[in-house]
């Protein structure tokens, strides 16, 4: 059984560029969740789908936005992107709504320069 | 803001001992809680999983909840070596409904020296 697959594993672009990250979850999870995981501020809620509607969104600016498809799959997407967006952005997914434990991927390592 | 606490480390054990690992949350309303571990490079890895007060115990694995003092502890059983790596402390939060998020602590770093 797949896990959870994040894509591109690795990136690098420049401030003020816009960045696209997307996750597949694990065969039949309908739940998908994005997190922000950085040294000093651990890891930070992003935003939560759940059948294609985003019910959770965190504490971060507008710029920061994501979607869910029909088939689950999940993309953030980050616009005008600044150096503190540098970071480990991991997705996670689970089975029912109630979110009763994640499966985390392997993450998307941002860094801006 | 609704808040989860862990201990901030880190923790040095040597192998063989019990390691013990203590979260606090601020929101009354959870009402599932978890354990990740994370090893460095790695994405976090459930481990344990808690929903109502007392022990769990999975193995060499023992979760602990307290509702009505708001606490969360792992206890890790004849530590060794591979459990070297930062567990994270993770609380779902009601947050309206019964859409629920999960919070999560810093983290505590564990190294268990041989």
């Amino acid at each position: 059984k797949a896990g959870v697959t994040q894509t591109p594993r690795y990136l690098i672009k420049t401030r003020g560029q816009q960045v696209t990250l997307s996750c597949s979850p694990i065969s039949g999870h309908r739940s998908v969740s994005w997190y922000q995981q950085t040294p000093g501020q651990g890891l930070q809620f992003l935003f939560e789908y759940f059948s294609e509607t985003q019910r959770n969104k965190g504490n971060f600016p507008g710029r920061f936005s994501g979607r869910q498809f029909s088939n689950s799959r999940s993309e953030m997407n980050v616009s005008t992107l600044e150096l503190g967006d540098s970071a480990l952005y991991l997705c996670a997914s689970s089975l029912n709504e109630d979110n009763y434990g994640y499966t985390f991927g392997s993450g998307t390592r941002l860094t801006v320069v | 803001q609704k808040e989860v606490e862990q201990n901030s480390g880190p923790l040095s054990v040597p192998e063989g001992a019990i390691a013990s690992l203590n979260c606090t949350y601020s929101d009354r309303g959870s009402q599932s809680f978890f354990w990740y571990r994370q090893y460095s490079g790695k994405s976090p890895e459930l481990i344990m999983s808690i929903y109502s007060n007392g022990d769990k115990e999975d193995g060499r694995f023992t979760a602990q909840l307290n509702k009505a003092s708001q606490y969360v502890s792992l206890l890790i059983r004849d530590s060794q070596p591979s459990d070297s790596a930062t567990y994270l402390c993770a609380v779902n939060e009601a947050s309206g409904g019964s859409n629920y998020k999960l919070t999560f602590g810093k983290g505590t770093l564990l190294t268990v020296n041989p």
